[in-house]
């Protein structure tokens, strides 16, 4: 079956520690993209990436990186520079530019910093 | 930018009353429209969608009509289970990857 696969479903880290959360897509899909969840918020976009070796900003860049060495595969590193790290992390992925076109969400990545 | 108000939750009803979550958007031209919903623990999974004017999306018993006039995508239910128990997203495409810009989300709670 295809979709999208994240791990680990849970994940701790201590102060000072950068951590890598996984992102895998067997949907052949283009576009990627890495939201947070916060209790009782909507999501909100920290990076995305259109094709291969190409990623941009979203609205929560800071504290964040991400790499798109191939298509299937799009992982977050959470820095020691992003202050408040605690939350859910969601990947979802796109197929092609149609405006008609849904994003497909991953089961979602839970992060706590001890 | 594209942008989308829902309504406040949390909502709780009694199994088998109707169901209206509202969902008001404001958007550059006619983006298709989506609800999703987010069960405890898991990701989001899409609910239905509509792509122009006057769609109407369903599944599951649910249904939202892509309303112009009114810039509106309200989710409706006439008969909730206790299985509908969720938090259900209205969302809409923006920028130039049609990253979503998605609502607040509001809890559903069904009781027996």
């Amino acid at each position: 079956d295809g979709g999208i696969t994240q791990s680990p479903k849970y994940l701790f880290r201590k102060e000072g520690q950068n951590v890598t959360l996984s992102c895998e897509q067997n949907l052949n899909h283009d576009a990627m993209y890495w939201y947070r969840q916060d209790p009782g918020q909507g999501l909100r976009l920290i990076y995305y990436s259109q094709i291969v070796n190409d990623f941009q900003k979203g609205d929560i860049a800071e504290g964040y990186s991400v790499s798109r060495e191939k298509k299937e595969s799009f992982p977050l590193t959470v820095t020691s520079a992003q202050k408040n790290p605690t939350a859910f992390y969601l990947c979802a992925s796109r197929a092609g530019t149609s405006r008609n076109n849904e994003q497909f969400f991953g089961p979602g990545t839970r992060l706590t910093v001890l | 930018g594209n942008s989308v108000t829902q309504m406040e939750g949390p909502v709780t009803l009694s199994e088998e009353a109707f169901l209206t979550i509202n969902c008001t958007y404001t958007a550059t031209g006619y983006p298709s429209l989506f609800w999703y919903v987010q069960y405890p623990g898991e990701g989001l999974q899409l609910l239905l969608k509509a792509t122009k004017a006057d769609d109407k999306g369903s599944n599951k018993g649910f249904e939202a009509t892509y309303r112009k006039e009114t810039t509106s995508f309200h989710l409706e239910k006439g008969s909730v289970q206790v299985s509908d128990s969720a938090v259900y997203f209205c969302a809409l495409p923006s920028g130039s990857a049609r990253q979503l810009t998605f609502g607040s989300g509001t809890q559903l709670t069904v009781l027996p």
